[in-house]
């Protein structure tokens, strides 16, 4: 079976642009999260879909960040403007519905200069 | 609110010997609480989780994790442990219907 898939790996930008991170869950996985993980300190959760419906996203920070899953699939996750507090890990994890384990892709590392 | 303690930054073992990684968590009713691993430039794995049921439970690699609800801990454990386990442990609990919530994490270091 095949894992989370994100993309890209690794993107640096510098403060103010803009940047978009993509992820396609394991397939049949109705439950898709958006994790920020800062270097030192363990995942933070920015914002969880089922299928195409947002679940949570108290801990998105609205007025940059944005994230859609539009056909209740992949996901991108949207940085606008970027600052440097945003460097960071943008892990994708996805689970399957009435089910707790979430797996996780292998992340983004985002570095803002 | 829901949270997650690791106390130690790091633990440090031999091959071959022990290891205990601590957890200890709060979250109100019945917590669900889940190990995870992750080595250098890769996303988390799942180790083990524990739900409902018998207080040990055992997950890969040979990891295994006791629940004790009157110390509501879940710390995991390894009775002999491999260089290979070298790498990021994470803690994670949460009660049903609620987010995960993760610890800040411990970097095990297992010496040859």
């Amino acid at each position: 079976e095949a894992g989370v898939a994100q993309s890209p790996r690794y993107k640096i930008i510098e403060k103010r642009q803009s940047v978009a991170f993509w992820c396609n869950p394991i397939s049949g996985h109705a439950t898709l999260y958006w994790y920020q993980q800062i270097l030192g300190q363990g995942p933070k959760l920015l914002i969880q879909f089922q299928n195409n419906g947002v679940v949570d996203d108290s801990q998105l920070p609205k007025d940059r960040f944005s994230a859609e899953r539009l056909k209740g699939v992949d996901s991108t996750l949207k940085i606008q403007p970027a600052k440097l507090e945003d460097s960071a890990v943008y892990l994708c994890a996805s689970s399957s519905a009435g089910l707790d384990t979430q797996y996780f892709g292998p992340g983004t590392r985002l570095t803002v200069l | 609110a829901q949270s997650v303690a690791q106390p130690e930054d790091q633990v440090n073992v031999a091959e071959g010997n022990p290891l205990t990684v601590k957890c200890t968590y709060s979250v109100s009713g019945n917590p669900y609480l889940f190990w995870y691993v992750q080595y250098p430039n890769r996303g988390l794995q799942f180790l083990l989780k524990y739900i409902t049921g018998d207080n040990l439970v055992k997950g890969s690699y040979g990891f295994e994790a006791e629940f004790n609800k009157s110390q509501t801990s879940f710390h995991l454990k390894k009775p002999s442990a491999l260089v290979s386990d070298s790498a990021l442990y994470f803690c994670a609990a949460r009660k049903a219907g609620n987010m995960l919530t993760f610890g800040g994490g411990t970097r095990l270091m297992v010496k040859p």
